[in-house]
Order: C-alpha cells, then structure tokens, then sequence
C-alpha cells in the first residue's frame, strides 16, 4: 500500500520551543490530512491541504502543503503541555487511507 | 458533529476464541469504513476497507478469514476476530469519511488475548 513517511519518529522540547513533523511522499498526493493522537486515545482530524503550496494555520499550529504535492508540513510555535501526543499525516488515495508513520511529541515543562 | 460509535473499548478474550467489534456511524451514512490496528508506539496500519454492500477489500498480508468484515448496512460495520491468539493483542479501530473533511473515527477497541 502507499508509504508515507514522517520524521523525526520522536521529538522531546521543551515548554515554549518550537516543533516541526514532516511528511514525505514518493508519489503525487491529491491531498493530505494531519490528525493527533493523544495517548490512549483516538486520532483527531485537523486539517487538510489540497492545494500545491498550501499554507494554513491554526492558532499556534502552521501546516504547509509542498509545491510538487509530495510533502508536508506541521509546525507547532511555542508548545504546550497540552500538544503532547503523536501527529500523523494520512492520504487517501481514492478507496484507501493510509497514515504516515506519526511523530510522538513530548513536551517537558 | 459526525460520530463513529466503536464497541466493545476493552476486551479480553482467551486464545482461540473469536470476538466482534462493532462501529456505527450515529449521524451520517457510511458506505465506507476503514479499519485499522495500531501496536504500541506504531502508527495506525490500514488492515481492510470495508462497503456497504459488498466485500471488503484486504490490504496484503492481512488474512481475511480471520479477520471477518461485514458491512451490512449503511450505519453498521462489524470486525470479527476469528480465532484469537496473543500475537492479535492490539488497538483496532474504525473510520469513516464524515463529509467533505476529513475521516472521523471510532474510540478504538483494546484487545487482549490470553
């Protein structure tokens, strides 16, 4: 099935820093979507790209989509405790929806 | 909003012995469901699409005798765990595309064989 892949896998920062998940694709993607997962919990949709070069924010959270359709971006400025948990990019690919490989976040206050 | 209703949120069944997950889609029709597992510290690793209606399609490597998909209406999706061994303890769960953003998904299913 599709591969996507996200890095870093984990990233530890502290209270106040920034933090940057990227998501890598081998083929074009007609859209992307970033979800979070809390521990122990579900994952929770925020967002979805479609346009080439695409950049969107949400409060601190700022998502960009490549200009060539094959990656993305999730940037969080000056974390919180409360950004805790993983942040995955997912695509559909028509008939499927495959999740990247996430990056956990831990905020150390 | 749309919501995906996913049962039972823990179970813990002996090995060899089968068990049903459940989701509905509360507000919204689902002609299509995903259904996913999630190992700790993993991402969430599709295992089979699931239509109203029709069959449902496998991704490869996962056994479809064992894992049973039916989707008989268009509120209703159920997985079945087919004789159960320790190595099928994990966190499943189901989505649906909820509207034109984004997939909403079920509270996810804690399975536990022993």
């Amino acid at each position: 099935g599709q591969q996507v892949m996200q890095i870093p896998q984990y990233q530890h920062v502290q209270e106040g820093e920034d933090f940057t998940t990227y998501c890598n694709s081998s083929t074009t993607l007609s859209n992307i979507q970033w979800y979070k997962q809390r521990p122990g919990g579900h994952p929770v949709f925020l967002i979805q790209l479609v346009k080439s070069g695409e950049v969107k924010k949400q409060k601190r959270l700022t998502f960009q989509f490549g200009e060539a359709k094959k990656n993305s971006s999730l940037h969080i400025t000056a974390t919180q405790t409360t950004d805790v948990g993983t942040y995955f990019c997912a695509v559909n690919t028509g008939n499927q929806f495959y999740f990247g490989t996430g990056t956990s976040l831990t905020v150390i206050p | 909003g749309a919501v995906v209703s996913q049962h039972p949120s823990r179970v813990i069944c002996k090995s060899g012995t089968s068990v049903k997950i459940e989701c509905r889609s509360l507000d919204f029709q689902a002609t299509t469901m995903f259904w996913y597992r999630q190992f700790p510290k993993q991402s969430l690793m599709l295992m089979a699409t699931s239509n109203e209606g029709s069959k449902a399609t496998y991704e490869q490597g996962v056994e479809k005798d064992k894992f049973l998909i039916n989707h008989a209406s268009l509120t209703l999706s159920t997985l079945t765990v087919t004789s159960a061994h320790p190595e099928d303890s994990s966190f499943y769960i189901c989505s649906a595309r909820a509207g034109p953003y984004g997939y909403t998904f079920g509270s996810g299913t804690r399975l536990t064989v022993v």
